[in-house]
């Protein structure tokens, strides 16, 4: 029978080197934008968010650029380090997209240190 | 964070029987989700609760009910497990609700046999 598993996309970095993590989104209405890190065994951690009336925002090592031309988002780690391995995602909400429920979460990108 | 717990982190159980699962914030966030998380899926919201009593459905809600007597505690019961229900449950607070950052708890990995 066939085999499910996990296809994440996949990045491999250089340790040191900067990584991007890109993200495309559909909802033009959307107007918020959050970056998440999910370690092996562990819940989703907050990195860095950014709202529409912004194009880019820094944080420690990570810097978040949002092109709402395009629909995209990305996001970038610098001088990338072994703690940096995980899967990352992003998420997105729009006003359309009522009250408590309003984000929608992407698939995720693993992100893979090599020494 | 928003000083998430949640309990059992690891459970076994068998087709049919209930199942509950407690979430417990320390911040006083207004809401609270319940999601989970599969290969090939990402997160999915099942449902979530915007105060005291107040619930909703999310996308994948049936077979699942939750409840919120205090703003502090979200318990999610699975009535009567079945297979496709294994899975790794994530709770969430949020102080604003949907347009806001929701921290999340350590996860609960649930396998129904």
């Amino acid at each position: 029978g066939e085999s499910v598993g996990l296809h994440l996309p996949t990045l491999s970095v250089q340790e040191g080197d900067n990584s991007i993590i890109n993200c495309a989104y559909s909802n033009s209405a959307s107007d918020y934008f959050i970056w998440y890190k999910q370690e092996s065994g562990k819940g989703p951690q907050f990195i860095i968010d950014i709202r529409s009336n912004m194009d880019k925002r820094q944080g420690q090592r990570v810097t978040v650029l949002l092109n709402k031309t395009v629909k995209h988002l990305s996001l970038q780690i610098a001088a990338t380090q072994p703690g940096d391995s995980a899967v990352y995602f992003c998420a997105e909400s729009s006003r359309s997209g009522g009250g408590a429920d309003g984000l929608t979460f992407g698939k995720g990108t693993h992100l893979i240190i090599q020494p | 964070d928003a000083g998430i717990t949640q309990s059992p982190r690891h459970k076994v159980t068998e087709t049919g029987t209930p199942v509950t699962l407690r979430c417990h914030q320390t911040e006083n966030h207004r809401y609270m989700y319940w999601y989970r998380q599969d290969p090939g899926h990402g997160l999915r919201l099942i449902h979530y609760s915007y105060g005291v009593k107040d619930t909703d459905k999310g996308e994948v809600s049936d077979g699942y009910s939750v409840s919120r007597s205090k703003t502090e505690d979200f318990l999610l019961t699975l009535e009567s497990a079945t297979s496709s229900q294994t899975s790794v449950y994530f709770c969430a607070a949020s102080l604003a609700g949907g347009r806001d950052t929701q921290y999340f708890g350590p996860g609960t990995r649930l396998t129904v046999l």
